[in-house]
This record gives structure tokens, sequence and C-alpha cells, in this order.
């Protein structure tokens, strides 16, 4: 069925650094690509989306590749602060069906 | 994200009783959608409606029932054949479904005494 895997799992990183999170999905027909942002305890909220027709997308400090031929994605946050630390999740869209499937989450340490 | 809300906040279940967590929005959106979120893991979907009066399971809908009477609200009932349900709940709409962005609710906290 339908999966998406997400790594790593968790990631400490020094303040300033730069962090990269990798998921690979199993839907060739996937053609949407959001990732989320939740803090403890809070709702997740949409960071930054990719669509299949596009290969990298960039804002300020955040940005999203995703190779459709070998079927992953990746964020990649930059000069990370520690308000950077929270659980981020990716997710792929199918298409012509009404699922979204999430990754299991990385939770992000900034240290500062 | 302020236009789809949740409550209660927290909501505590004595063991053998239904609960029901409300879910609304004023996004006018079509596709509403319903999660389970363990501590530490992912959003596992357990219903999800892409119009009114028509929804359907997700990965994990045993134990749990829906309806979607008018666009605005997609109730959850915990019933007592979920016999796990303590977790974090999180309702979420789309403007339709596929290939849209999700906005979730705030969440309901839902604790067995």
């Amino acid at each position: 069925g339908e999966n998406v895997e997400q790594h790593p799992s968790t990631l400490s990183v020094q303040e300033g650094d730069s962090a990269v999170i990798k998921c690979t999905y199993s839907d060739s027909a996937s053609n949407y690509f959001p990732w989320y942002k939740q803090e403890l305890g809070k709702r997740p909220q949409l960071i930054i989306d990719i669509r299949s027709n596009v290969g990298e997308k960039k804002d300020q400090r955040i940005a999203v590749t995703l190779n459709k031929t070998a079927k992953h994605f990746s964020l990649h946050i930059t000069e990370t602060q520690p308000e950077d630390s929270a659980v981020y999740f990716c997710a792929a869209a199918f298409g012509g069906g009404f699922k979204t499937i999430f990754g299991a989450g990385t939770r992000l340490f900034v240290k500062a | 994200d302020g236009g789809i809300t949740q409550s209660p906040k927290y909501l505590f279940r004595k063991e053998g009783q239904n609960v029901t967590l409300s879910c609304e929005q004023n996004l006018n959106h079509d596709a509403m959608y319903w999660y389970r979120q363990d501590p530490g893991q992912g959003l596992r979907l357990i219903y999800y409606s892409q119009i009114v009066n028509d929804f359907q399971k997700g990965d994990i809908a045993e134990g749990y029932s829906v309806s979607r009477e008018k666009k605005e609200s997609f109730p959850l009932t915990v019933t007592s054949a979920q016999k796990n349900p303590t977790a974090f709940y999180l309702c979420a709409s789309s403007i339709a479904g596929g290939e849209e962005t999700q906005y979730f609710g705030p969440g309901t906290r839902l604790l067995v005494l």
C-alpha cells in the first residue's frame, strides 16, 4: 500500500548549522508534497510544499527538493535557530485519491 | 488555521462510555479529516469526508464513527468499542480532497479515567 518513510527520527544540530530531513514515498502517482511543523501540544502547521512539476522551492531559510524519478524529497533548514525545534512531518498526496499519507516525523533539536 | 476549531481541548472518558469530539470550520472547505496521534508518533487517518453526507474509513476506523450532515461540521464519536482511545485527536480540512493543503484544528486530548 501507500507508504511514506521519513529519516532521521531525531536530529540534533547546533544553532546556525543546517538540518536536512529526507522522505521517500511509494506511489509514483503522488503529485503534492507538503511539510508540516508541529510544536509540542500544538497543531501541525504547513511550512512549505512542492508539486511534482517543480524540482526545488525555497522560502527564506527553508527549502524543499523533489526527485520524482527516485521518489524522494527533502527539507533543508539553513541557519537553524532554537525556535526551529519541533517535530517535522513530510507527507505525500496520492493522485486521484483523497488521502494524504504522513511520515512518522522527525524531532529536531536546535542547541543554543 | 483560525478557521477550524475543535472542542473540547481535553476530554475524559469513562470505560464503556461513548464520547463525541467536535470539529467546525468556516473556511468553506469541502473535505474534512480526522487523525489520531499517539505520543511520539505520526498521524494516522481515522475517517475522511470529501463532501456533505459522504465519508470514508481511513486506516484505523474501528471503534470510531463520524457524520457529515453539514459542510462546516465533522464530529467524531469514540465508541466503547475503541479499547485504547487515549490519544491526541486532530481534525483537518482542505478545499478539496487529494492534492490540497490540509489545515489542522488545535486538537483534542482524550484521556481515559
